[in-house]
């Protein structure tokens, strides 16, 4: 049964990086995308960036110029940075897996979910 | 892009059938068959309910159906039960690999 471990420094002052890495116990790493998706509290999910088994990443408009994501095949692992952290950046960040079945990778369809991990950025 | 827009809440007694509403536009779920949807308990991660539109998980009871038409998609529970009660959000594919998620409702069985 695939899981998906996260960590990372919960409590950020504004200006600095958020940094978080999920690990893939269980399964595949190979073959999937791999998503990092956030929900400020009281709010709805925002999607950040996905990445590629490969490498090859996409993020958010909106958040691109902040957001690097990367992926370590040897450990099963893929790292979320996001640069110069505000109050607006203050979420639960979930990693996540987009579902793959038949040799086919279903769009936005998110089947295996990290623990979450709430990152406050205060001074 | 903008969050896709939800009623905040609805609500049904146990064994009636409730809708939800996720709309768009044509650059996001009018423009593709890529709507998902998510069912999320209180201090819970996500749980992928509906892909596709309307193709269900392994697992997920058939009480729970999907459709779309036109930059509005929709997702019906029907039978509600205690357990339904949740938050649900929606998520379309975008464009250029990327992705927007709705701005959630909350369901309450009465």
């Amino acid at each position: 049964q695939v899981q998906l471990q996260q960590w990372g420094a919960g409590l950020l002052k504004p200006s600095e990086t958020l940094s978080l890495t999920c690990a893939v116990y269980g399964g595949s790493f190979s073959g999937y995308y791999w998503s990092w998706i956030r929900q400020p509290p009281g709010k709805g999910l925002e999607w950040i960036g996905e990445i590629y088994h490969s490498g090859s990443t996409t993020y958010d408009p909106s958040l691109k110029s902040r957001v690097t994501i990367s992926v370590d095949t040897s450990k099963k692992q893929f790292s979320l940075k996001l640069t110069s952290v505000t109050a607006a950046d203050t979420a639960v960040y979930y990693c996540a897996r987009r579902y793959c079945s038949g040799g086919s990778c279903y769009w936005g369809a998110f089947d295996i979910w990290g623990q979450g991990t709430m990152v406050t950025v205060s001074s | 892009q903008s969050a896709l827009t939800q009623p905040r809440s609805v609500s049904g007694s146990p064994g009636q059938s409730v809708t939800i509403s996720c709309t768009g536009t044509s650059s996001d779920v009018g423009g593709y068959n890529y709507v998902s949807w998510y069912q999320q308990h209180p201090g819970k991660a996500p749980k992928l309910i509906i892909y596709d539109v309307s193709d269900r998980p392994s697992g997920v009871p058939d009480r729970f159906s999907g459709s779309k038409s036109g930059n509005t998609a929709s997702l019906t529970i029907s039978g509600l039960q205690a357990e339904d009660e949740a938050d649900y959000c929606c998520c379309s594919y975008a464009g250029s690999y990327t992705y927007v998620f709705g701005t959630g409702t909350k369901v309450t069985v009465l």
